[in-house]
């Protein structure tokens, strides 16, 4: 039983460039939700979708960030015209519900902004 | 709103030494409250939850109880070794029931042979 997958593992993009992000979450698993990490710093929540609709984006920038979660496919965190401030490891987990459901975690993306 | 504090690290213990972690919360409601573990270049793992008052989470020789009298959730160990070197996290479930979890800074353990 495979885990959570995010890709690519590691991302460097310059000033200006578009980051996309990928994560595919657990076999079973419908609820997805997006993390950053700065660094030296905890976790902050960004985002939380179910298939095909966004629940809750409190946490998301309101320039340059989108989240998606299509029928079929990946979870996409997409990062437009980035800034060396977007550089992070951004985390995804997955969980069968809400509420005291476990997420589980990937591996995380780290990007680079140079 | 919603928030973690834990203590600062670095903390570096002996190995065989005894570890506690502090973590205290602000919630409205009754949030579950977690510690993962992140080991270097890894993702966050669970390592133990509690989802209610008096409730005791325990894995691998960790354990936590969840106060609800003093918000706190502080996270114990026996007896580190060397293999427990990592970043441990507090979180809580927070109050939207969205299950969006709400992170703690993190505290550094080291473990020295």
């Amino acid at each position: 039983n495979a885990g959570v997958m995010q890709n690519p593992r590691h991302l460097v993009r310059r000033r200006g460039q578009e980051a996309r992000l990928r994560c595919s979450p657990m076999k079973g698993h419908s609820h997805v939700y997006w993390y950053r990490q700065l660094p030296e710093e905890g976790l902050k929540f960004m985002v939380y979708l179910q298939k095909e609709n966004i629940i809750d984006e409190s946490g998301m920038p309101k320039e340059r960030f989108s989240a998606e979660f299509p029928k079929e496919g990946p979870s996409i965190l997409r990062i437009q015209q980035v800034v060396r401030g977007d550089s992070a490891a951004y985390f995804c987990a997955s969980s069968s519900g809400t509420g005291y459901d476990e997420q589980y975690f990937g591996p995380g993306t780290r990007l680079t902004v140079t | 709103g919603d928030s973690v504090t834990q203590m600062e690290g670095p903390v570096t213990l002996s190995e065989e030494a005894c570890l506690t972690i502090n973590c205290t919360y602000t919630a409205t409601g009754y949030p579950s409250l977690f510690w993962y573990v992140q080991y270097p270049g890894e993702g966050l793992q669970l390592l133990l939850k509690a989802t209610k008052a008096d409730d005791k989470g325990s894995n691998k020789g960790f354990e936590a109880t969840y106060r609800k009298e003093t918000t706190s959730f502080h996270l114990e160990k026996g007896s580190v070794q060397v293999s427990d070197s990592a970043v441990y996290f507090c979180a809580l479930s927070g109050s939207s029931n969205t299950g969006k979890l709400i992170f703690g800074q993190g505290t550094t353990l080291q473990v020295k042979p």
